[in-house]
């Protein structure tokens, strides 16, 4: 079956990054973009960015332009999230989530558990 | 500040059917298919809807979604105490250039 397991949770302080995993089985690693999405607490869902494991390719959400890289290791068919220069906005549960298609328009069929991810001094 | 609007909250006894609606704009739901999501306190959202009104295997037909114009809604007929939960709907917006969702509506089953 399609799992996605994410990296536990993580403590940081302001300034700091932080890098979360997210490793896929069940399914041909490369045929799907892995889309990252956070909640901060008691919020809604928050669009991160999407990477593409087959070339490699990340699309950034403008928001995060510039302080997040989404990488892979497709040996061990892993995507990772690095976000840096952290504040306490980001305090939130990040979660990987599996992309699959509907004729041409996509949806997020697979999620992984969440990494709470705390930034406080 | 969500770039789909949702109502925040909703409710219904059992039995009931309730909907949720999300408004959005021609770059997203206008041009683009609508998901929804449900997602209970402390767990990863699960996909309810995908492609306005398709359900993923093993969720009840007493989900349902459509779409007319830049709004979409969700429809929960039968009402049951598990659906007790928070709602989000979502879509591709072509101008941003990534997926946007709603605020979110939290489902009340008195």
């Amino acid at each position: 079956q399609v799992l996605l397991v994410q990296s536990g949770a993580e403590m940081k302080k302001p300034g700091a990054s932080v890098k979360v995993s997210c490793k896929a089985s069940g399914y041909t690693f490369t045929s799907y973009y892995i889309h990252w999405v956070r909640q901060a607490p008691g919020q809604g869902l928050e669009w991160m960015g999407v990477f593409n494991p087959s070339d490699g390719n990340p699309n950034y959400a403008q928001k995060f332009q510039g302080r997040v890289t989404m990488s892979s290791d497709r040996s061990t068919s892993t995507v990772y999230m690095e976000l840096s220069s952290l504040s306490s906005e980001d305090t939130a549960v990040y979660y990987c989530a599996r992309r699959d298609y509907y004729g041409s328009s996509g949806f997020l069929d697979y999620w992984g558990q969440g990494t709470l991810v705390t930034v406080s001094s | 500040q969500s770039v789909l609007t949702q109502p925040p909250s909703a409710s219904g006894t059992p039995g009931q059917r309730v909907t949720i609606s999300c408004s959005g704009s021609s770059s997203n739901i206008g041009s683009n298919t609508v998901n929804w999501y449900q997602q209970f306190p402390g767990t990863a959202p699960k996909l309810l809807i995908y492609g306005h009104d398709r359900r993923p295997s093993g969720v009840p037909d007493r989900f349902s979604g459509s779409k007319s114009g830049t709004s979409a809604s969700l429809a929960i007929s039968g009402l049951q105490s598990e659906d007790d939960a928070d709602y989000f709907c979502a879509a591709w917006d072509e101008s941003l250039g990534g997926v946007v969702f709603g605020g979110g509506t939290k489902l009340t089953v008195l």
